[in-house]
């Protein structure tokens, strides 16, 4: 069965350090997608990237990157010179055949407190 | 464009009422699902639709919730009676498969049951 976890609970940071979430899953598919939302202090879940198992090349977008390691089953989310607006909940997710594709399973969430 | 609507934000009711909680997805889009977050559990999924249909609602927690999207624009999901337990944010999101490619889904902004 597919599951995702999310070792780290809470992160505390000071504002402009960098800070990396870490994202393993477990599948039994070749094919399957990887993708983090952000749920902000007011609640909502903001769809941040959405990865397919066939494309290994990190991403950027503006401080965010994201690392997908295949050999390691992980796919984690670094955030450069953080700021207090990064304060939130962070979940990664997996979509895989055994869902059709149709379904995420959600690790826990890492919540990240950004501090001035 | 407009996102995930969902109605209302904020429901307190006593134990023993009938709650229903309403969703408008994202026009075109063509499945629905429904979500229930608590500490404890994170994030859950209760059910989901496609095309109006429902294709799996093993994860509705018991007889008490019923789900039904009588058409492309519209789903409800009810309870009844309510408990104290089903105190959540229940979210509703939305996506489209697309042509071969895994959509991520959008969500709504929630509603925050509380159940007195």
């Amino acid at each position: 069965a597919q599951k995702v976890t999310q070792a780290q609970t809470e992160i505390s940071v000071v504002e402009k350090e960098d800070v990396t979430l870490d994202c393993v899953y477990e599948t039994r598919d070749t094919t399957y997608y990887l993708f983090w939302y952000k749920q902000p202090p007011s609640g909502e879940l903001v769809f941040l990237i959405r990865r397919n198992s066939f494309d290994e090349q990190n991403e950027i977008s503006g401080r965010y990157s994201w690392n997908f390691q295949k050999s390691t089953s992980s796919f984690n989310f670094t955030i450069t010179a953080s700021q207090v607006v990064d304060s939130a909940v962070y979940f990664c997710a997996l979509s895989d055949v055994n869902s059709g594709y149709s379904t995420l399973t959600f690790g826990k969430g890492t919540m990240l407190l950004v501090s001035p | 464009d407009a996102g995930v609507i969902q109605s209302p934000r904020h429901e307190v009711t006593e134990m023993g009422q009938e709650v229903t909680l309403r969703c408008k997805p994202i026009s075109g889009h063509d499945y629905l699902f429904w979500y229930r977050q608590t500490m404890m559990r994170g994030l859950e999924l209760l059910i989901y639709f496609n095309n109006n249909v429902p294709i799996d609602d093993s994860g509705m927690p018991e007889d008490r919730f019923s789900a039904k999207m009588p058409n492309a624009s519209f789903s409800t999901l009810k309870i009844q009676p309510s408990e104290p337990r089903d105190s959540a944010v229940y979210f509703c999101a939305s996506s489209t498969r697309g042509q071969g490619v895994r959509n991520e889904q959008f969500f709504g902004p929630g509603t925050r049951l509380t159940v007195l």
